[in-house]
Parts: structure tokens; C-alpha cells; sequence
């Protein structure tokens, strides 16, 4: 099984900061990977597909990287919505994985 | 706009089996672009996929839980299902159903259901 790393666990930032998180698989899983957000109580939604591919209606401060075994999500301008928790989740081999997930909250 | 729902008991004894069922409206479960997924979180923890069913009933299973799942599908219904069988307590946890649309542009679960909580206890 391929799994995924994610560091840091967890983040606190101020509003309008940049802000990175990254991922590590255990493999190359070239760029199949995707981010997502998960907010308190709610399903996860889909962020980022693909690596680097913005998914539709999300703002475009959200953006997404890398290919191999090391990728990284960057959030631009840190919004007070954007707190949740984010997981990356590979689809290059079954059985899909998720990282362990990182909290990002505001300082 | 496609819109997923779970329901199914939210509490089950240990040894016995969990049963959930995903509602698909808003479209066809035979749609083919989809392949249609149980995922489950227990309490502060991350995610993990248990399995997935196509509209031919073609299945695939995380080998963690492979002994004891089984995925089906009912097209009359627009429905998919989940069995869960000899349940402990590392099973309770939020179970979510998703959709994973699939295409050239890459694999994805673009729609969740709102996800049900499922607690196994005496």
C-alpha cells in the first residue's frame, strides 16, 4: 500500500499569510494525486485534482503542486473560511490512501 | 446536480454487522462516469477508503477490511450498499459515501454525502 505523509500536522497562521503544507508518498504516484478540505462536522470537498488542477467554484488563491513522490498545496492568502483541516489522498494505485491530515488554524 | 445520502442504524453490537446504504438522487447511479465509494473517519482522525462499487457491480475492496466487506449496488433503487460484518470497536466511526468521477483529467471524490455516525457498543 502506498502511504502518504503529510507535515506539518498541524499550522497556525494569520489572516492574509502564505501558507504550504506538503505530502510525501511512499512511491512515485506521478501526479495522481488530490487535496481536499474538511471543516468541523462536514464532508471533505474536493480542492485540487490531479496535482495542480483547480476544481471548479474554488477560489483561485488554492493551488496545488508537484509530481513524483513530493507534492505541496499552498493557500495564498490566508481567509478566516479557509480553516479546516486538509488531506491529501493518492489514486495511482488501490487501495486509495489519504495522508494523515494537517489543521490549519488562525493565530 | 447529483446529491449523495447515507442512512442505516447508528449503533451496532460488536460481532454483529453494520449495513449502510447510500441514496443517489439528482442523476442515475448507472451514469458510468462514476465509481461509487464507501470512506470512513473515526472520531479526530483521518480518512480511510473501504471500498468501491461500479454500476456493473464490479468491486474493489482496501484488503485492511477485504474479509469482512461487501459493497453492492441496487440500479432500481439508485442505491449502494455497505456490509460491515464482526464489528468491533475500531469500527465506530463517521461512514461517508462518495462519488469518484472518473476521466482522462484524473480520479477524484467530487461528491460526499453529509456522512453518518456509526457507533458499535454493547
Amino acid at each position: 500500500d502506498i502511504q502518504m505523509t503529510q507535515s506539518p500536522s498541524s499550522l497556525s497562521a494569520s489572516v492574509g499569510d502564505r501558507v504550504t503544507i506538503t505530502c510525501q508518498a511512499s512511491q512515485d504516484i506521478s501526479n495522481y494525486l488530490n487535496w481536499y478540505q474538511q471543516k468541523p462536522g462536514k464532508a471533505p470537498k474536493l480542492l485540487i485534482y490531479d496535482a495542480s488542477n483547480l476544481e471548479t467554484g474554488v477560489p483561485s488563491r488554492f493551488s496545488g503542486s508537484g509530481s513524483g513522490t513530493d507534492f505541496t498545496f499552498t493557500i495564498s492568502s490566508l481567509q478566516p473560511e479557509d480553516i479546516a483541516t486538509y488531506y491529501c489522498q493518492q489514486y495511482d494505485n488501490l487501495p486509495y490512501s489519504f495522508g494523515q491530515g494537517t489543521k490549519l488554524e488562525i493565530k | 446536480q447529483v446529491q449523495l445520502q447515507e442512512s442505516g442504524p447508528g449503533l451496532v453490537k460488536p460481532s454483529q454487522t453494520l449495513s449502510l446504504t447510500c441514496t443517489v438522487s439528482g442523476g442515475s447511479i448507472s451514469s458510468g462516469s462514476y465509481y461509487w465509494s464507501w470512506i470512513r473517519q473515526p472520531a479526530g482522525k483521518g480518512l480511510e477508503w473501504i471500498g468501491r462499487i461500479y454500476t456493473s457491480g464490479s468491486t474493489n475492496y482496501n484488503p485492511s477490511l477485504k474479509s469482512r466487506v461487501t459493497i453492492s449496488v441496487d440500479t432500481s433503487k439508485n442505491q449502494f450498499s455497505l456490509k460491515l460484518s464482526s464489528v468491533t470497536a475500531a469500527d465506530t466511526a463517521v461512514y461517508y459515501c462518495a462519488a469518484e468521477r472518473y476521466s482522462s483529467s484524473g480520479d477524484a471524490f467530487d461528491i460526499w454525502g453529509q456522512g453518518t455516525m456509526v457507533t458499535v457498543s454493547s
